[in-house]
């Protein structure tokens, strides 16, 4: 089966780094994403990663190990706007448009 | 360049009576997705259409749902006869057929069931 873990919660000052661990076990894989989802509204596409490193878009950076089967979600200089929910998904099918396969969801609270 | 749009963004029905829930995809994107979010849940998958085709349906309940995307207009989830538990955030997503194949999402519809 399938199987995507993230924590459930976590809090972070703002200006400061969060990191936001995802581990998962599938049957194949074909890409993991993050998505951010304020509460409410629609998941937004963040970070897309296929080959194993680390990804970088401004604030935010994604992180892959395929042999481990992990990920990290990294947000620098935190905001109060980045309190949401940060979604970790899998592709898990050969072909590169196929279902995504969700975990649960960290949601991110940023404090003062 | 419009996003993904999907309406009613609140549907409440009784017990019993039909839903029907609209996504156009985004300009360009040939592939529409169909997603089920339960409070304090994940996002679980439902169908993947491309035009006038359901290419994957594993997510789909058996009974009373079906998701058609006609060669002319939105895609529709269907929901027939509808009970408590169907209540939950639909949302649809559609993605291009470039590699990646980033999937785009609508705002959702809330769908209420009384």
């Amino acid at each position: 089966g399938q199987n995507i873990d993230q924590p459930t919660e976590m809090t972070a000052t703002e200006g400061a780094i969060v990191q936001i661990n995802c581990t998962y076990q599938t049957s194949g894989f074909n890409g993991l994403f993050w998505y951010q989802q304020h509460a409410g509204e629609a998941p937004t596409f963040l970070s897309y990663n296929v080959l194993d490193g680390l990804e970088e878009k401004g604030r935010f950076s994604s992180f892959l190990s395929r042999s481990k089967g992990y990920s990290y979600l990294l947000l620098k200089e935190l905001q109060m706007k980045d309190s949401a929910s940060y979604l970790c998904a899998v592709r898990d099918n050969p072909g590169t448009a196929s279902k995504l396969t969700f975990g649960t969801g960290t949601r991110l609270q940023v404090t003062l | 360049n419009a996003g993904v749009m999907q309406n009613p963004r609140h549907l409440v029905r009784r017990r019993g009576q039909e839903a029907r829930l609209r996504c156009s995809p985004m300009k360009g994107h040939s592939h529409v997705y169909w997603y089920r979010q339960l409070p304090e849940e994940g996002l679980k998958f439902m169908v993947y259409l491309q035009k006038e085709n359901i290419i994957d349906e594993s997510g789909m309940p058996k009974e009373r749902f079906s998701a058609e995307f006609p060669k002319e207009g939105p895609s529709i989830l269907r929901i027939q006869q509808v009970v408590r538990g169907d209540s939950a955030a639909y949302f649809c997503a559609s993605s291009p057929s470039v590699p990646a194949n980033i999937q785009y999402f609508g705002a959702g519809t809330r769908l209420s069931v009384l």
